[in-house]
């Protein structure tokens, strides 16, 4: 099985700050990655899909990078929607998502 | 719009069944892989199982499989979850999504929460 863990688990930033969330990969998934936002009591909203290719109608401030084993998500200046928790999800082999990573205000 | 609607969550005890429903609208069910994704409270999301447009091919998550069926009805635009033999551990909010279309889940339901407790 392929596992996948995110860094930080918790992130504490402020609006206007860039932030970057990692996820690596147990074993080679070359681009097939996405990530996804969630908020409280919501479903999960697809961000991004092979690794870097923006979801229609997300905002330009999200952006994706990696291949391989470690990939990123960028928000480069936040806005208060953004404080949410965000996933990674393989889908190389069935699907595994990350652990999660809280974005909090700080 | 894309619209997923979940059904039939609730309280059962352990080694019981409950079936969840989708409803689906808002695009052509039948082109799309469908799925069900659930979460445990306050924990990350698991995947569980798909099923293909036509229903020839179902997957599943190692800790469901010979316990869920996934089955679907596209004269209803309807998707379904079987679940027997509930455990503790199955007890989570659980999704509907559209997908896997090309590996991703772009559309997802608002969820129903299943316990498992006596």
């Amino acid at each position: 099985d392929i596992q996948m863990t995110q860094s930080p688990s918790t992130l504490s930033a402020s609006v206007g700050d860039r932030v970057t969330i990692t996820c690596r990969a147990s074993q080679s998934i070359s681009s097939w990655l996405a990530w996804y936002q969630q908020k409280p009591g919501k479903a999960p909203k697809l961000l991004i899909y092979k690794a870097s290719s923006l979801e229609t109608g997300v905002p330009s401030r999200f952006s994706g990078s990696g291949s391989g084993t470690e990939f990123t998500l960028t928000i480069s200046s936040l806005q208060p929607d953004d404080f949410a928790t965000y996933y990674c999800q393989q889908y190389d082999t069935y699907f595994t998502f990350g652990q999660g990573t809280k974005l909090e205000i700080k | 719009e894309v619209q997923l609607v979940e059904s039939g969550g609730g309280l059962v005890q352990p080694g019981g069944s409950l079936r969840l429903s989708c409803a689906a609208s808002g695009f052509t069910f039948d082109t799309y892989w469908m799925s069900w994704v659930r979460q445990a409270p306050g924990k990350g999301l698991e995947w569980a199982a798909n099923i293909k447009q036509d229903g020839s091919e179902k997957y599943y998550v190692d800790s469901v499989k010979g316990r869920f069926t996934i089955s679907r009805d596209n004269a209803k635009n309807s998707l379904y979850l079987q679940m027997n033999s509930l455990r503790g551990e199955d007890t989570a909010v659980y999704y509907c999504a559209r997908g896997p279309g090309a590996g991703v889940f772009d559309y997802w339901g608002q969820g129903t929460l299943v316990t498992v407790s006596s």
